[in-house]
C-alpha cells in the first residue's frame, strides 16, 4: 500500500473551473508539501503545511491532521495551471514520501 | 530571486562508469537533499545532508551512492558504478531550516547505456 495516495490521477477541467486535488497519507508526519511539476520536469514548491490552511493567489491548501488528509484547491483555473501536482509528506527527520501525482489539464 | 542550480542538465554514460552530479544550493540554506524520478514514476527521496553529514537516507541510497559538500557552495551526488536502472532525473533541493520550504533545482537527466 502506498503511504501517500493522491486522487484523482488525471483531471481535465475547463478554464475557470474550481479544481480540487486530494491527498491521503498513512504515516505520522511533521509536514506536508504540495509541489507542482511542469511538463519540462522542473519542480516548484507550492505549500508546506503542518496544520490548517494556506492561501497563495488562486491556490489554497488545507490539511486535516486527524483524518490524515490534505486538499489542494485552484480557483478560476487557467491553462497555465496545467501541470502535475504532487503531494509529499515528511515523516521522521528529513525523509520525504511522495505521491504519484495528479496530472491536471485545463482547457481554454 | 536565488535559485538552486544543477549541472549538467543532461548526462549520458556507459554502464559501470562513475558519474558526479553537481548542485549549487541557495547560499544561506543549511539543509540539502537529493531526489530521483525514474521516467513515468513518482519522485523518490535519496538522501538529506546537514552540517557536513548525512542526516537521513533511503533504501535506494546504497553503497554505490555518496554525497559530498566539497566546498562552501557545491553539493554533489556520486554514483560509483552506474547501472541501467540508475537512469532517471535527479533533483537537488535545499532549505534554510528542516521545517521550511525546499527549493528544487531544475534536475539532471541521467541516461545509462
Amino acid at each position: 500500500k502506498n503511504e501517500v495516495e493522491q486522487s484523482p490521477q488525471n483531471l481535465t477541467a475547463q478554464e475557470g473551473e474550481f479544481i480540487t486535488i486530494n491527498c491521503s497519507y498513512s504515516v505520522g508526519i511533521s509536514a506536508l508539501h504540495w509541489l507542482q511539476q511542469h511538463p519540462g520536469g522542473g519542480i516548484v514548491s507550492l505549500f508546506m503545511l503542518s496544520s490548517g490552511k494556506k492561501k497563495h493567489g488562486r491556490l489554497i491548501a488545507t490539511i486535516n491532521i486527524q483524518e490524515k488528509h490534505s486538499s489542494l484547491h485552484i480557483t478560476a483555473s487557467h491553462p497555465r495551471d496545467s501541470a502535475v501536482y504532487i503531494c509529499a509528506v515528511r515523516s521522521g527527520n528529513n525523509d520525504m514520501r511522495f505521491g504519484a501525482g495528479t496530472r491536471l489539464t485545463v482547457k481554454p | 530571486e536565488p535559485e538552486v542550480t544543477q549541472t549538467p542538465s543532461h548526462q549520458v554514460t556507459q554502464m559501470g562508469q562513475e558519474v558526479i552530479l553537481r548542485c549549487v544550493p541557495i547560499s544561506n540554506h543549511l539543509y540539502f537533499y537529493w531526489y530521483r524520478q525514474i521516467l513515468g514514476q513518482k519522485v523518490e527521496f535519496l538522501v538529506s545532508f546537514y552540517n557536513n553529514e548525512i542526516s537521513e537516507k533511503s533504501e535506494i541510497f546504497d553503497d554505490q551512492f555518496s554525497v559530498e559538500r566539497p566546498d562552501g557552495s557545491n553539493f554533489t551526488l556520486k554514483i560509483r558504478s552506474t547501472k541501467l536502472e540508475d537512469s532517471a532525473m535527479y533533483f537537488c533541493a535545499s532549505s534554510r531550516q528542516v521545517q521550511e520550504t525546499q527549493y528544487f533545482g531544475p534536475g539532471t537527466r541521467l541516461l545509462v547505456l
